[in-house]
């Protein structure tokens, strides 16, 4: 079955930490993995995608195969970054994309 | 302003009326999709298509019919509300090109309260 899963619902880190939102996959083949991020009263946006191997806005994220993780991750959090993150999957199938999502990590930066 | 965008942003209805919320991207896309975003802001996929044909339907309730009169929109009808359609909706776009996993553009979403 193709899932991904976020195990936090919130999490709550103080302007200058370290961030890690986790997340991990389910799916047989080689899936092409997502963050978005939502801002409050924004819309859902692309923050990064692992085929990129980019840093946006100081995020990254590793696929790691054989944990089947794509963990998001920034070395010194700012007020700004408080947002919903989501970890998305797609699956690589009949050349048609579609976004599994997981359920979501609710980043609350505190000054 | 290059974007795509949904109309009501806000829609509250009685159980059993039907009723439409539109999508439109001027992004020039190929590809548009519909997700729904429930209670616990969960989002899950409902419709895709391409170029104006239906290409991927997530066992959605036969009460909900998307239909794209052009590659730029992409509406979706819901007969006879139930209060658990109750949620928001979000449309989106990406450009098709060939089994490259494109971005998808998110519209602002709609939140639907059935009564």
């Amino acid at each position: 079955a193709q899932r991904v899963t976020q195990p936090e619902k919130l999490l709550s880190v103080f302007k200058g930490a370290p961030v890690e939102l986790k997340c991990n996959y389910s799916y047989s083949g080689s899936p092409e993995l997502f963050w978005y991020v939502q801002y409050s009263r924004q819309r859902l946006q692309l923050l990064l995608r692992h085929i990129s191997r980019e840093s946006i806005k100081g995020f990254t994220a590793d696929l790691n195969k054989g944990e089947t993780s794509f963990h998001l991750k920034k070395p010194f959090a700012q007020e700004e970054d408080s947002a919903m993150y989501y970890c998305a999957l797609s699956p690589i199938s009949g050349g048609y994309n579609k976004l599994i999502f997981g359920a979501g990590t609710r980043l609350a930066v505190h000054p | 302003d290059t974007a795509v965008s949904q109309t009501p942003k806000y829609l509250v209805t009685q159980m059993g009326n039907d009723k439409s919320i539109k999508c439109e991207q001027n992004l020039g896309h190929d590809t548009m999709y519909w997700y729904k975003q429930d209670s616990k802001k969960f989002l899950k996929i409902m419709f895709s298509y391409n170029n104006k044909e239906l290409i991927i339907n997530e066992t959605v309730p036969n009460r909900f019919s998307p239909k794209s009169p052009d590659k730029a929109h992409l509406n979706l009808h819901i007969n006879s509300l139930e209060l658990g359609d109750s949620a928001v909706y979000f449309c989106a776009s990406s450009q098709q090109q060939d089994a490259l996993q494109e971005t998808q553009y998110f519209g602002p979403g709609t939140r639907l309260l059935v009564l």
